[in-house]
């Protein structure tokens, strides 16, 4: 079955660092996203992409975060001068259509020293 | 504020135990309620509900949605260890975003 990948698995960076994540969404999929999720909290909604721009983005998502996809085929979240509170796991999701159940990946844990 | 509440925060039973979750949502013009586990990583899509009243079932779980009352309950008959996980509840509305609940942690003993 086709299933959303993350990389890295883990990724360790001191304070102020710019890390990327990545992600490969299925592969007919049109509609990406990045969660996270702070270690014993819920599930938060960072930013939805589509036609290769935002289509929502929430509080989170300041100007330190941004989102691009380079190629057919990998979507990445980028965030700039990385602080400590961003350490969390962070999903990326894709769904074939807006309104259809995403699909998650296997998270990147990001933990900012 | 959107939000979606699932109760209870803990389950833990013995195998072939019957289980009901708990989610009651409030979220803007509501579209979808879906139901996700959780093992160690990726949560894992279970149901998607969008109609009142209508049981969706896989297997051992089922799933049902009420739209007037602003709830739904996810039911796992005959209990097995593999059940073991978080159970999330999420709300769509006319947005993209889903809005997830604090989850349901459910542990099966043999």
């Amino acid at each position: 079955e086709p299933e959303v990948t993350q990389t890295p698995s883990h990724q360790v960076t001191q304070m102020g660092q710019e890390v990327i994540l990545r992600c490969v969404p299925i592969s007919n999929h049109l509609y990406f996203y990045w969660y996270r999720q702070i270690l014993g909290q819920k599930v938060e909604f960072l930013v939805s992409f589509y036609n290769n721009e935002i289509s929502e983005k929430s509080e989170i998502f300041d100007d330190q975060f941004s989102v691009e996809r380079p190629d057919g085929s990998n979507f990445t979240l980028k965030i700039r001068s990385t602080k400590l509170e961003d350490s969390a796991m962070y999903f990326c999701a894709s769904t074939p259509g807006g309104r259809g159940p995403q699909h998650f990946g296997d998270g990147t844990r990001l933990s900012i020293l | 504020e959107d939000k979606v509440v699932q109760s209870p925060l803990s389950l833990v039973v013995h195998e072939g135990d019957t289980v009901t979750l708990n989610c009651s949502y409030e979220v803007t013009n509501f579209r979808s309620l879906l139901w996700y586990k959780q093992e160690k990583k990726a949560p894992t899509f279970l149901f998607m509900l969008t109609s009142s009243g209508i049981e969706k079932k896989s297997g051992r779980l089922s799933s049902i949605l009420d739209k007037k009352e602003l709830f739904s309950i996810l039911n796992i008959t005959a209990t097995q260890t593999g059940d073991s996980a978080i159970y999330l509840c999420a709300g769509g509305g006319n947005t993209d975003k889903l809005i997830f609940g604090t989850g349901t942690r459910l542990q099966v003993f043999p």
